[in-house]
Parts: C-alpha cells; structure tokens; sequence
C-alpha cells in the first residue's frame, strides 16, 4: 500500500532552535513533495514545495530531498512560538490506470517553547 | 482571489437528518476533493473528482455521495448523519494536468451530528 509517514509528535523544541520535521514515502517515482502548516481550527496552508533531489530554502524554512532514500524533511531555523502547529507532508504517488493522487502523511505536531 | 469556498462554516445536525456542503474553487482547476479530519486521524479522502463529470471513491466513502455540478461546483451530501460523522471537512481543488501544483483548500466545514 502506497503509504507517507510521519512522526505524530508532538516535537517541542526551544524558542530560536531548529526544528526538524521527518517525512518517508512509499513511491519510487514520486515526483512532488509538499510541505503544509495547519495552525488548530485552520486549513493547511502549504508552506514549501520541492521536486529535485537536494536543498530548498525559504526564508527560515529549508526543504530536503532524498529521492533514493524516498526521504524528505523539512528544517525550520529560529524557531518560532508562531511556528507551532501541525505540519503535514503530502507526497504524489501513484494510482490506478497512471493517474497520480496528493497522499498526506497524518501531520507532526510543533510546540516551540518560548 | 477567493480561491476554494465551502459553506456553511458551521453545523450541528441531529442523527438522521441529511444536509449537503458546498464547495466552489474559481482558479479553473480540473479536480476537487473532500477530506474528513479528525484528531489523530489525519487528512482522509472521502470523494473525489478528477475532471467534471466523474467522481471516485477515497479513503472514506461510505455514509457519504457527491455530485461535481459543474467545473467549478463539488458538494458532498450526507443523506442520514451519524454521531461518526462528527468531523472537520475539508473541500480542495489540484490542477491535474499540472501535477507539480499544490493541493488548494478551503477553509473548511465543522459538523457536529448529536
């Protein structure tokens, strides 16, 4: 079964350090990878996008690509107490008859501790 | 810029009764979703629309019909609500033909069924 898996935390870290979210998938030829934040009572808002093997930075935000080890993390650096909230990873994998469908993992909660 | 729409926001139904919820996205994207989320549980596909005039089962379909109206138009019908359906959903909308697009969502519809 095509699967995104992710740890449910809850991750708490200290105001100002870096956080660092895991993600794997179960698809070889996945191609996207998208990183959501959803803040309670919200919907997910997607934060960061990656496609390619290897870095993507944004702000305090750093995606990480490892296709081979079907891998992806997202880093946050300085670490906010606006930061906390649930983050979901959603992978395209494949379905029936080649079509290709957004699978989410079922989120990490943050807490950054002021 | 709307984006995804969904009404109502909220609403509490009584076991039995039905009510359908409304979804319209305006970036002419060519498939919509219906997401449940519950604590714990993540995001799970209830329906789905790859392209207007066909609709597919997800994850989470029994209890639940759909009807994509139009492009822009997906609504989920519950015929006779049930304490289970008790949930926070989600309407989204992808740009299938571009599959490096991201999942967009609405701000979501809270249920209460007593």
């Amino acid at each position: 079964q095509k699967e995104v898996e992710q740890n449910s935390g809850p991750l708490s870290v200290p105001e100002g350090a870096i956080a660092s979210l895991n993600c794997t998938y179960s698809d070889r030829v996945s191609q996207s990878f998208f990183w959501y934040r959803q803040y309670s009572g919200k919907s997910p808002e997607l934060i960061m996008s990656i496609y390619s093997n290897g870095d993507k930075e944004d702000g305090r935000f750093t995606a990480q690509l490892n296709k081979a080890s079907q891998y992806v993390s997202l880093l946050i650096r300085d670490s906010q107490p606006s930061d906390s909230a649930t983050y979901l990873c959603a992978v395209n994998l494949r379905g029936g008859a080649g079509s290709y469908q957004l699978t989410f993992g079922k989120g990490t909660k943050l807490s950054v501790i002021p | 810029n709307a984006g995804v729409t969904q009404t109502p926001k909220f609403q509490v139904l009584k076991t039995g009764q039905s009510m359908t919820l409304q979804c319209a996205q305006d970036m002419n994207h060519n498939s919509m979703y219906w997401y449940r989320q519950d604590p714990g549980m993540g995001l799970r596909l209830i329906y789905y629309s790859a392209s207007e005039g066909t609709t597919d089962k997800g994850e989470v379909p029994n209890g639940y019909n759909v009807s994509r109206l139009n492009k822009r138009e997906f609504s989920l019908r519950l015929e006779s609500a049930a304490p289970s359906q008790t949930s926070v959903y989600f309407c989204a909308s992808w740009d299938r033909h571009s599959y490096n697009s991201p999942l967009h969502f609405g701000n979501g519809t809270r249920l209460t069924v007593t």
